[in-house]
């Protein structure tokens, strides 16, 4: 059973570029998170998504960045017109459902995001 | 919102003493606890989680304790070895719902084993 994976697990853009990160949950996990870290920092909690459904966008900012979890493909986290201060590792988790018991995270490696 | 602390931020101890990574969080609605531990360059590997039904929960070496009148839950690695030595974090969730379904993480505490 394939882990948590994200691509690229390295971009590189220049400012006002557009940044597409992907995360392919676990097999048979249904709810993705996405969290951002900044060196020398904690994880930052962006988004909770299921399947076609964004159910808590509290950690995520207003503008340029959204997040999207289609029925069919990968978790997609797009940050638009990309400016330095985005540079950090964009991090994806997944769990099976709701539910203690059976809502651990398991992360992905991570995308390291450089905004030049 | 929930606010995780974690002490301390980098700790030594010589391979075979045992090791304690303590945090704190605000929010006594929170329910669960998981520790991760995150190796250079690589994404957050769980170690060990703890609900909060439950004081202490033990897997070999590793343990995590949990006090909820006092708010604080700390991490016990026991006869350290070299391959222990990464960045350990903390985490704490709320109830769902209300923008409580993600972690709040602590800032981490670099663990070095000494040989």
């Amino acid at each position: 059973n394939a882990g948590v994976m994200q691509n690229p697990r390295h971009l590189v853009r220049r400012r006002g570029q557009e940044a597409r990160l992907r995360c392919s949950p676990m097999k048979g996990h249904s709810h993705v998170y996405w969290y951002r870290q900044l060196p020398e920092e904690g994880l930052k909690f962006m988004v909770y998504l299921q399947k076609e459904n964004i159910i808590d966008e509290s950690g995520m900012p207003k503008e340029r960045f959204s997040a999207e979890f289609p029925k069919e493909g990968p978790s997609i986290l797009r940050i638009q017109q990309v400016v330095r201060g985005d540079s950090a590792a964009y991090f994806c988790a997944s769990s099976p459902r709701p539910g203690a018991g059976a809502d651990t995270q398991y992360f992905g490696p991570g995308t390291r995001l450089t905004v030049l | 919102g929930e606010n995780v602390e974690q002490h301390p931020s980098t700790l030594s101890v010589q391979e075979g003493d045992s090791a304690v990574i303590k945090c704190t969080y605000s929010d006594s609605a929170s329910n669960y606890f998981p520790w991760y531990k995150q190796e250079l360059g690589k994404g957050s590997q769980l170690i060990i989680d703890i609900r909060s039904n439950v004081g202490e929960k033990k897997d070999q070496r590793i343990a995590v304790t949990l006090n909820k009148t006092a708010k604080h839950f700390s991490l016990h690695i026991t006869e350290t070895q070299p391959e222990d030595s990464a960045v350990y974090f903390c985490a704490a969730r709320g109830r769902r719902g209300g923008g409580a379904d993600g972690l709040t993480f602590g800032k981490g505490t670099h663990l070095i084993i000494q040989p």
